[in-house]
């Protein structure tokens, strides 16, 4: 079974700093990963995605995320936080079996970003 | 092209009501996926449907919970007789093919249902 942990539940920088949102996944299989955005009152908005290709994955906004298989780690990162960064973050696994994937989300981080 | 659509997008329901949750998939999208998310939670499988068959409700709970994805028209998640506890958004995702299938799905913006 796979699983994924986000390192901090809440996570605040100041605008213009870096921000690192992390994420390690547990799989005995090779994964594919995804983080997600949500705005509050708002459905999912996928970020960006890992699907054995390249292991540095660029997506929306500014975001990339980097595949660390030694690490087992997929942490979300943006060189310069902007206001409208301000929302929750979700890192998800899925591993294929057989053509019945699920996706195992991690319990989210709330990014807070200081004028 | 439409999003995934689910509706309503709010729902209020008194205490032994039955919630009804309908969700349509994108266009030529023939699996779906229902996530529930309890407050400040993550996401939480629930059931995975293709066209007029359950494929895995490892996540459904065993009593007042159903799902189903007919030949025409959306997929329903139906529950019965809803306590307080059922409280949640309630998401789901269609992608077009089951493996791998969360490379290419989408989701939809969410069912709130309060139960009071």
């Amino acid at each position: 079974a796979q699983s994924v942990t986000q390192l901090g539940s809440h996570v605040s920088v100041s605008e213009g700093a870096l921000v690192l949102l992390r994420c390690n996944y547990s799989s005995s299989v090779p994964p594919y990963l995804f983080w997600y955005v949500q705005y509050p009152n708002q459905g999912l908005q996928l970020l960006l995605k890992y699907t054995s290709a390249a292991t540095l994955v660029k997506g929306i906004n500014g975001f990339e995320a980097e595949f660390k298989k030694s690490e087992t780690s997929f942490h979300l990162t943006k060189p310069s936080a902007h206001m409208s960064d301000a929302a929750e973050y979700f890192c998800a696994v899925s591993v294929s079996n057989f053509g019945n994937e699920k996706l195992t989300f991690g319990t989210g981080t709330r990014l807070t970003i200081i004028p | 092209n439409a999003g995934v659509m689910q509706n309503p997008r709010h729902l209020v329901r008194r205490r032994g009501q039955e919630a009804r949750l309908r969700c349509s998939p994108m266009k030529g999208h023939s699996h779906v996926y229902w996530y529930r998310q309890l407050p400040e939670e993550g996401l939480k499988f629930m059931v995975y449907l293709q066209k007029e068959n359950i494929i895995d409700e490892s996540g459904m709970p065993k009593e007042r919970f159903s799902a189903e994805f007919p030949k025409e028209g959306p997929s329903i998640l139906r529950i019965q007789q809803v306590v307080r506890g059922d409280s949640a958004a309630y998401f789901c995702a269609s992608s077009p093919r089951g493996r791998g299938a969360f490379t290419e799905a989408f989701f939809g913006q969410g069912t709130r249902l309060t139960v009071v």
